[in-house]
């Protein structure tokens, strides 16, 4: 089975800090995301990864930033926190781009005070 | 117009009947489609894919694709209350890599 990891289920920021959310897969899936989800909005994209140090933006990038040094993780950065990304946030992978599934984490709750 | 719509419900239906899920989206190239089951508190895990117009049955669950129409519907047959969760349409549109998720529909299955 594959397992995607989440380093945190639940986190607690202040306003203006540097947060740093981790996302590890296990079974060496080429591409890698990050959503947030919020009621009424459904998943909505931040970034994506097809391969190690390739990147894309999403629908939603302004106020994060994402690292992938190695294949199975995948950092989600929020340069200086603020309240309205208070979220949950989503890392899922998937082996094939354009026909697969992707497989999800458990998820980060993140609130920004 | 959202790219991928479905109606929030809830939606609910008594043990043992059909349930029926719709969704539609806007980009007439997509290819690839997907729901998703999501329980609360808890990350979506995937329940069909469908990229063929037609009907595709998977045990209890049949996905439905119309592309001339850009309509998916999932049916879920002899309904349980363990269905109930939120159901998350997907669609992978033209040029593949990005995957566009409706908002989703609460299902209540009522015992």
């Amino acid at each position: 089975d594959v397992k995607v990891t989440q380093s945190s289920r639940y986190l607690v920021k202040r306003t203006g800090e540097k947060v740093f959310l981790e996302c590890v897969q296990d079974m060496d899936h080429e591409n890698m995301f990050w959503y947030r989800q919020d009621p009424g909005l459904g998943l909505r994209l931040i970034y994506f990864s097809y391969d190690v140090k390739m990147k894309e933006k999403g629908d939603i990038p302004e106020g994060y930033s994402v690292s992938r040094e190695k294949k199975e993780r995948f950092s989600l950065i929020l340069e200086s926190a603020s309240t309205n990304q208070t979220s949950m946030y989503l890392c899922a992978s998937s082996l094939f781009p354009k026909t697969d599934t992707q497989y999800f984490g458990p998820g980060t709750r993140l609130t920004v005070l | 117009q959202k790219e991928v719509e479905q109606n929030s419900g809830p939606l609910s239906v008594p043990e043992g009947a059909i349930a029926s899920l719709n969704c539609t989206y806007s980009d007439r190239g997509s290819q690839s489609f997907f729901w998703y089951r999501q329980y609360s508190g808890k990350s979506p895990e995937l329940i069909m894919f469908i990229y063929s117009n037609g009907d595709k049955e998977d045990g209890r669950f049949t996905a439905q694709l119309n592309k001339a129409s850009q309509y998916v519907s999932l049916l879920i047959r002899d309904s349980q209350p363990s269905d109930s969760a939120t159901y998350l349409c997907a669609v992978i549109k033209t040029g593949g890599f990005k995957t566009i998720f409706g908002a989703g529909t609460r299902l209540f299955v009522k015992a």
